[in-house]
């Protein structure tokens, strides 16, 4: 059975870091793509970030690009995204998900930046 | 990165059959055919419900369909039943190499 488990989340005022992670199982990681999904409280779905399936090619939405890194341990079968200059704007149930298309969700993470 | 455009919400009766658009542009939806759909029950994870535009994955109910016609995606649930109440999202491969979802479709059984 796929399991994707997300972990990280909490609290952190603005200008703050974070890191997420998420351990995946019950699937080849390696071989796969991944992604970061986020969803703001009372909001919809948006693509936050992919990487490809040994880490060399990243993409990011505009929103978190120069700020957020995803990255992956293979070896771990774990993803990351480190999360830096955090904003208000970035509170959100941060999700990963396997494969392209998304076809694995985890049950996400909640962010959350506020003084 | 605009995000592709759902109606807020559709409505139907049981049995009734309903279908949501999702309206992109040349450099999404009208390019790829790497347009896929997602079925969310608040508090649950976002479930995979079509990809490829039109490609049920395995254990997704034949009711669920997809199809495309240049920049506008559809989705049809037929035969509508009370457990199909959920929050739908379209997503697209874009020319940027990214993703976007739609802004979101509330689908309610009367």
């Amino acid at each position: 059975e796929v399991q994707l488990v997300e972990s990280g989340g909490g609290l952190v005022q603005p200008g703050g870091s974070l890191r997420l992670s998420c351990a995946a199982s019950g699937f080849t990681f390696s071989s796969d793509w991944m992604h970061w999904v986020r969803q703001a409280p009372g909001k919809g779905l948006v693509w936050v970030s992919r990487i490809n399936s040994d880490g060399s090619m990243t993409s990011y939405a505009d929103s978190v690009k120069g700020r957020f890194t995803i990255s992956r341990d293979n070896a771990k079968n774990t993803l990351y995204l480190q999360m830096n200059s955090l904003r208000a704007e970035d509170t959100a149930v941060y999700y990963c998900a396997s494969g392209l298309p998304l076809d694995y969700w985890g049950q996400g993470t909640l962010v959350t930046v506020s003084s | 990165q605009s995000a592709l455009t759902q109606p807020a919400s559709v409505s139907g009766s049981p049995g009734q059959s309903i279908t949501i658009s999702c309206t992109g542009t040349s450099g999404d939806i009208g390019r790829y055919k790497f347009v896929s759909w997602y079925q969310h029950h608040p508090g649950k994870a976002p479930k995979l419900m079509i990809y490829d535009v039109s490609t049920r994955p395995s254990g997704v109910s034949n009711r669920f369909s997809g199809s495309k016609s240049g920049n506008t995606a559809s989705l049809t649930i037929s035969g509508l039943q009370a457990e199909d109440e959920a929050e739908y999202y379209c997503s697209s491969h874009t020319s940027s190499s990214t993703r976007v979802f739609g802004t979101g479709t509330t689908v309610t059984v009367l």
